[in-house]
Parts: structure tokens; sequence; C-alpha cells
């Protein structure tokens, strides 16, 4: 089966830089998402990566290395607003239209 | 453009009764998902149609658990009895080709069930 695996929680202090690991099995790979779940609201798409590499958006950078099966989501300049869960996702090997999302990390970002 | 939109936003119900739960997706948007997602853990998908056909219903406890998506639009998921152990935020999300080949999905704000 297909499984990805994250720490459950993440904390760290205003203006600081905060990553977020994921590591992931599955036999065929199609890429990682990562997803932003505020307490009580609905996932929201940030970034995705399907090769190897760093992908910049703003604030917010991701990292996949397919070889050792791995990702990271990179926060700089950590606001409170940040303070949420991150998932990362991957794309199920059998039907690539179906996400198979991780456990979850619990970013609290604190003053 | 209009989000994905669930109600109710919150149910409480005693176990053995049953409830239902109604998603109007992204407009455009043929493939919509319902996802459940307990407390603490990552989203599960439970059904996944394109327009008005079901693509993916594995996980889906079908002896209790039902959805349909008539028009291809609307879809509506039902829990007939409920147990406890169904108490969860039930996702709709929904997505088009273009955005689904990187990985994207819109999701609603859910729908929340306890289950007494």
């Amino acid at each position: 089966g297909q499984s990805l695996e994250q720490p459950s929680e993440v904390t760290a202090v205003e203006g600081a830089i905060v990553q977020i690991n994921c590591t992931y099995q599955t036999s065929g790979f199609y890429g990682l998402s990562w997803y932003q779940q505020h307490d009580g609201g609905a996932p929201t798409f940030l970034s995705y990566n399907a090769l190897d590499g760093l992908e910049e958006t703003g604030r917010f950078s991701s990292f996949l290395s397919r070889s050792d099966s791995y990702g990271y989501l990179l926060l700089q300049e950590l606001q409170m607003k940040d303070s949420a869960s991150y998932f990362c996702a991957v794309r199920d090997q059998w039907n690539t239209d179906k996400l198979i999302f991780g456990t979850g990390t619990r970013l609290q970002v604190f003053p | 453009e209009a989000g994905v939109a669930q109600s109710p936003r919150y149910k409480i119900i005693e176990k053995r009764q049953s409830v239902a739960f109604w998603c109007n997706p992204i407009s455009g948007h043929a493939t919509l998902y319902w996802y459940q997602q307990i407390l603490g853990q990552g989203p599960k998908l439970l059904i996944q149609f394109q327009n008005n056909g079901v693509v993916d219903d594995s996980q889906l406890p079908k002896d209790r658990f039902s959805a349909e998506r008539l028009k291809g639009v609307d879809s509506t998921l039902k829990i007939q009895p409920a147990k406890l152990e169904d108490s969860a935020v039930y996702l709709c999300a929904s997505s088009i080709p273009s955005r689904l080949n990187t990985g994207e999905l819109f999701f609603g704000e859910g729908s929340r069930l306890t289950v007494l």
C-alpha cells in the first residue's frame, strides 16, 4: 500500500523558519502535494512537486527527493496566521486523480 | 469564483440515527470527492465521482454509507445507521483535470458530525 509519515507537531516563534518533513512509501509516484488546514477550515492547496528540487512560492517552499522518497515544506518569516495543520499527499498509483494524505503536522507559532 | 459549498456545517445525532450531507462543487468541476477526516488524522477518501459516475468507492462502508450525484453536479452523502466511530468531519472536494495534474483539489469547509 501507500503511506506517508509526518511529525505530529512542530513549534516555532514568529519570524523563524520551520521545516515540515514527509516521507512516503509508494510503488508508483506521481507527485507530492502540500495542504494547509486551519482549525475548522477547509484544506487549501499550497504546492506540488513532481520532480526533484525546490519549488518556491512566496514565504513557502517545497522540496522533493524522489530517490529518498522524501519531501519537506519550508515556511519562512513565520507569522501567527501560519499556525495550522499541514498535510502532505501523494497521488494514488492506481487512480492518479485520488490523493492519499499523511496524518498531518500541527504547527504552532508563538509570539 | 464561488468555492465548494457544504451543509450542514454541524450535526449531532444519536447512534443508529441517519444523517445526510450535501455538497455543491465549483461550477464546471466534473470530479467530486467525499473525504472523511477523523480528529487528528488526514483526510481519507470515501468516494470519488466523475460527472455522475462512481470512479472509486473502495473505502466506502457500503453497509451504512451511500452517496449519489444524480445530475453530475450536487452530491449527497448519507449515513444510516450511524455509529460512534462515524464522528468526523466530512469534506467534499472538487477539481478539473488541469488542476488534478498538479495535485490540487478544492475543498469545502466540511460537515462536522458528532454521534452520541
